[in-house]
C-alpha cells in the first residue's frame, strides 16, 4: 500500500520568512496530492492540492510542487505570518484507495 | 452547510467496555471516511463508505472495530472490548463524488480515553 514520508517534523521560522515542507510517496500510481492544515482542537482542513498532470500550483502565499519521477512533492509558504502556525499534513491517493497522510510538520512562526 | 458533526466529542471509558461514535456528514456528500489520529501523528485511515456500501477497510481495523452507514447518511463506529491502545482521536470526514481524489471535509473528532 501507499506510504507517505514527511519532513521535517518541526519547523520554526521568523515572520516574513519562507517555509518548505517535503514529502515522498511510495506508490507511483498515486495521482492526487493534497495538503491539510490542522489547528489545535480542530479537524484537518484542505489548503491546496495538486494532481499528477500538473507540476506546480500556486494560491496566494502557498505553492505546491510535484516531481512524479522522484515521487516527491513540497509545500512552500512565503511571507509567513503567525496565523500560519499549525500542523501541516501531506497526503496521497488514487481513485480507488483512500487518502494516506504523512505524520505531519509542526510549523511555528514567531513575530 | 453545517459541516461534519461528530458525537460525542469526548469519551472516557474503562478497558473492556464498548463505545460507539456517531458521524453526520455534510448532507449532499456520498463518501464518508473514518480516520484515527494519535498525538503527534497524522490521521490513519480506518475505513470508508460510498453511500451505504463499505468499500475499503484498513488492516488497522481489527475485529473489535465495526462501522456502519445504514441509510447512506450518518455513520457509526463501534469499538468493542476497548483497550488502552485504542485511546486516540477518531476523525470522520465526508466528500462529494465517486473518487478518492477530492477534498475531504473533516469533523472536529471524537476523543477516546481508555483507562
Amino acid at each position: 500500500g501507499e506510504n507517505v514520508e514527511q519532513h521535517p517534523s518541526t519547523l520554526s521560522v521568523q515572520e516574513g520568512d519562507s517555509a518548505v515542507i517535503k514529502c515522498t510517496y511510495s506508490d507511483s500510481a498515486s495521482n492526487y496530492f493534497p495538503w491539510y492544515k490542522q489547528e489545535l482542537g480542530k479537524g484537518p482542513q484542505l489548503i491546496i492540492d495538486i494532481r499528477s498532470n500538473v507540476g506546480e500550483k500556486k494560491d496566494q502565499r502557498i505553492a505546491v510542487t510535484l516531481n512524479k519521477t522522484a515521487k516527491h512533492f513540497s509545500l512552500h509558504i512565503t511571507e509567513t505570518q503567525p496565523e500560519d502556525s499549525a500542523v501541516y499534513f501531506c497526503a496521497a491517493s488514487m481513485a480507488g484507495t483512500a487518502l494516506i497522510f504523512g505524520k505531519g510538520t509542526t510549523l511555528s512562526v514567531s513575530s | 452547510d453545517t459541516g461534519v458533526s461528530q458525537d460525542p466529542r469526548h469519551k472516557i471509558t474503562k478497558r473492556g467496555q464498548n463505545v460507539t461514535f456517531r458521524c453526520d456528514p455534510i448532507s449532499e456528500h456520498n463518501r464518508l471516511y473514518w480516520y484515527r489520529q494519535t498525538l503527534g501523528q497524522g490521521p490513519e485511515f480506518l475505513t470508508y463508505f460510498q453511500n451505504e456500501a463499505q468499500l475499503e477497510k484498513s488492516r488497522l481495523l481489527s475485529d473489535r472495530f465495526s462501522a456502519e452507514r445504514p441509510k447512506g447518511s450518518f455513520s457509526t463506529l463501534e469499538i468493542q472490548r476497548t483497550e488502552q491502545g485504542d485511546s486516540a482521536m477518531y476523525l470522520c470526514a465526508s466528500s462529494r463524488g465517486a473518487s478518492n481524489t477530492g477534498e475531504l471535509f473533516f469533523g472536529e473528532g471524537s476523543r477516546l480515553t481508555v483507562l
